[in-house]
């Protein structure tokens, strides 16, 4: 089993509908919880963390934590086709950051 | 100031032959990862160190792999005997701490062993 398990998609999305990305992980150690966007052939970029349960909200990123169930979500409302790429979760454990495949998200127009 | 760097930006090597990968850190930060993506794959973890303390080889792939940094800068990471499975984009982040802070990445070095 993984350590950190991503739906690989792709997930389709029509322009300006929300999009629902999930990540379960194993490690009950993990204190923080990072969500990555990752433009083909491009590095990741951080878009979301999050360590306390609960919802965390940046602009159209909405990320969820709920360590009892051991998952971690995001949420990208009015979805652009600029938001077109993979998103990676990822966990930290005592400074191991341990990542998912990642999930493809395509924004149709 | 500037980001995380790294160098080369692409490699292209002989099976057989040893790279050595380059990453300059975000100055002051004093935690440095480096991951391995293969094409179309999620990120590998390979090697962590946080400041003077011993670093974290638990993600090496094997005894070929091996990588250094001294003090709080630039750390190299090296693939002796390369071999074709080797190829992939090597990614290099660094941090300000240890737990839980935001990674910040490299551009990486994409690595292709012929």
């Amino acid at each position: 089993q993984k350590e950190v398990e991503q739906n690989s998609g792709p997930l389709s999305v029509p322009e300006g509908a929300i999009a629902s990305l999930n990540c379960t992980y194993s490690d009950r150690g993990s204190q923080s919880f990072f969500w990555y966007r990752q433009y083909s052939g491009k590095s990741p970029e951080l878009i979301m963390f999050i360590y306390s349960n609960g919802d965390k909200e940046d602009g159209r990123f909405t990320a969820q934590l709920n360590k009892a169930s051991q998952y971690v979500s995001l949420l990208i409302r009015d979805s652009q086709p600029s938001d077109s790429a993979t998103y990676l979760c990822g966990t930290d454990s005592w400074g191991k950051l341990q990542f998912g495949a990642g999930t493809q998200v395509v924004v149709t127009p | 100031g500037a980001g995380v760097s790294q160098s080369p930006s692409n490699k292209v090597t002989e099976k057989g032959k040893d790279v050595e990968l380059r990453c300059d850190p975000i100055s002051g930060h004093t935690a440095l990862y480096w991951y391995r993506q293969r094409l179309g794959q999620g990120l590998e973890f390979l090697i962590y160190f946080q400041g003077n303390s011993a670093p974290d080889k638990s993600g090496l792939p094997s005894d070929r792999f091996s990588a250094e940094r001294t003090g709080e800068s630039v750390s190299t990471l090296t693939i002796q005997r390369t071999q074709q499975e080797d190829s992939a984009v090597y990614l290099c982040a660094s941090s300000p701490s240890m737990m839980g802070e935001t990674q910040y990445f490299g551009p990486g070095t994409r690595l292709l062993v012929l």
